[in-house]
């Protein structure tokens, strides 16, 4: 069984560009999140989809956003690329509803904006 | 608000020793409790997770952890570590019901000594 995809696993962009990272969850998984990790922020929550919608988003600023797609498929955009926004970006996705069943992740993309 | 404290960015412990990562929460409503593992360069897997009932949970590969409501903990322990142990361990609280998301804790690298 083929786990989360996220392509691609590097990237380098200079600042004022955007970015587009793709996200393939598991096979049947309709719930799908996205995470920020910085080593002096940790773990941030970005947003999450189910069936399409975004049901919740972090606090980050308008220039972040996203979209599922109705195979699941997610993507996370980001324009006017800062410095700050170089980060290990994690998606995760899930089965069913809710955060007690636990997400599985994907092993990121790393986003260098120089 | 809910947040997740671990109080040791570094464990070293040498190996076949016993190890406890500590983990903290704060929380007003019943949560979802997670241990998380980050091994370099790759994403998150889940280790374990506390929903409901028995306090002490189990991993397949002997890491344990145990629910203390009172003391608002969720300590990970292992007997005897391995070399291959070495990695960032993340403790994670469920969000709000309807948020949809985790709240992590900073990470504790344990290193595992030869």
């Amino acid at each position: 069984k083929a786990g989360v995809t996220q392509t691609p696993r590097y990237l380098i962009k200079t600042r004022g560009q955007q970015v587009t990272l793709s996200c393939s969850p598991i096979s049947g998984h309709r719930s799908v999140s996205w995470y920020q990790q910085t080593p002096g922020q940790g773990l941030q929550f970005l947003f999450e989809y189910f069936s399409e919608t975004q049901r919740n988003k972090g606090n980050f600023p308008g220039r972040f956003s996203g979209r599922q797609f109705s195979n699941s498929r997610s993507e996370m955009n980001v324009s006017t690329l800062e410095l700050g926004d170089s980060a290990l970006y994690l998606c995760a996705s899930s089965s069913r509803t809710g955060t007690g069943f636990g997400y599985t992740f994907g092993s990121g993309t790393r986003l260098t904006v120089v | 608000a809910q947040s997740v404290t671990q109080l040791d960015s570094q464990v070293p412990v040498f190996e076949e020793a016993p190890v406890e990562l500590r983990c903290n929460y704060s929380s007003s409503v019943s949560v979802y409790l997670f241990w998380y593992v980050q091994y370099p360069n790759q994403g998150l897997q889940l280790l374990l997770k506390y929903l409901s009932g028995s306090t002490l949970v189990k991993s397949i590969n002997g890491f344990e952890a145990e629910f203390n409501k009172s003391q608002t903990s969720f300590h990970l322990r292992k007997p005897s570590v391995h070399i291959s142990d070495t990695a960032e361990y993340f403790c994670a609280v469920s969000g709000p019901s309807g948020t949809y998301k985790y709240i992590f804790g900073t990470g504790t690298r344990l290193k595992v000594l030869a």
